[in-house]
């Protein structure tokens, strides 16, 4: 069965402070692996998409990588805008209509 | 601003009700997705359909279906609400592999 782990599930950084949030999976042929970002009461909003161990992508302040087992999201030099809950999420080849499985998320915070 | 459209934003109903809510996508967007997303988790796949039928399921009992229009639009259905049916109802559209969501239904079963 597909698996996807977050950690930690809260963090709180002072702005400026750098930082890394985990996405482990265990997923039997992966299609890709997603990170969105979720403001309370909002539907998620597409960050990356990774496809393959090495790859790496960046956007802002914001670093994804991916090895065979696990993902992180680098934040540098955070801002309180990127006060959110960062989600991850895996698609696997053999599921593919199955759509995602996501995992349950870390809950960023960033202090002024 | 999201492409998708969601409505109503939030709902409340009594336990054995039945409720539908409503998604609107972006033209061109043939693939369509729900999911659920309880308080505090991530979201869960409900089921997806593609030029109005279902191809794909996750673990969730008949008494939650949908439907796709040819207009882009998608409903879920859901039968007989149980209090654990409370959560917020997401859809997805999607092209080219990447997913846009909506900013969802809030439903809170009584």
């Amino acid at each position: 069965e597909d698996q996807v782990t977050q950690s930690p599930e809260a963090l709180r950084l002072q702005e400026g402070e750098s930082s890394s949030l985990n996405c482990s999976y265990t997923v039997s042929g992966l299609r890709g692996l997603f990170w969105y970002r979720q403001d309370p009461g909002k539907g998620p909003e597409f960050l990356f998409t990774l496809y393959s161990a090495g790859e790496e992508k960046e956007k802002e302040r914001l670093k994804a990588t991916l090895t065979k087992k696990e993902s992180f999201l680098h934040i540098t030099a955070p801002k309180p805008e990127d006060s959110a809950t960062y989600l991850c999420a895996v698609q696997a080849y053999y599921n593919y209509g199955q759509n995602f499985v996501f995992g349950p998320g870390t809950r960023l915070s960033v202090l002024p | 601003e999201t492409g998708v459209t969601q409505s109503p934003t939030h709902l409340i109903k009594t336990r054995g009700q039945q409720v539908t809510l409503r998604c609107s996508s972006q033209s061109g967007h043939n693939t369509v997705s729900w999911y659920q997303q309880a308080l505090g988790q991530g979201p869960q796949f409900i089921f997806q359909y593609y030029r109005e039928e279902e191809n794909g399921r996750g673990n969730f009992p008949p008494r939650f279906s949908g439907l796709q229009f040819p207009n882009y639009s998608s409903e879920l259905n859901v039968n007989a609400l149980e209090l654990d049916d409370s959560a917020l109802y997401l859809c997805a559209s999607s092209l080219r592999g990447i997913y846009t969501f909506g900013s969802g239904t809030r439903l809170t079963v009584v």
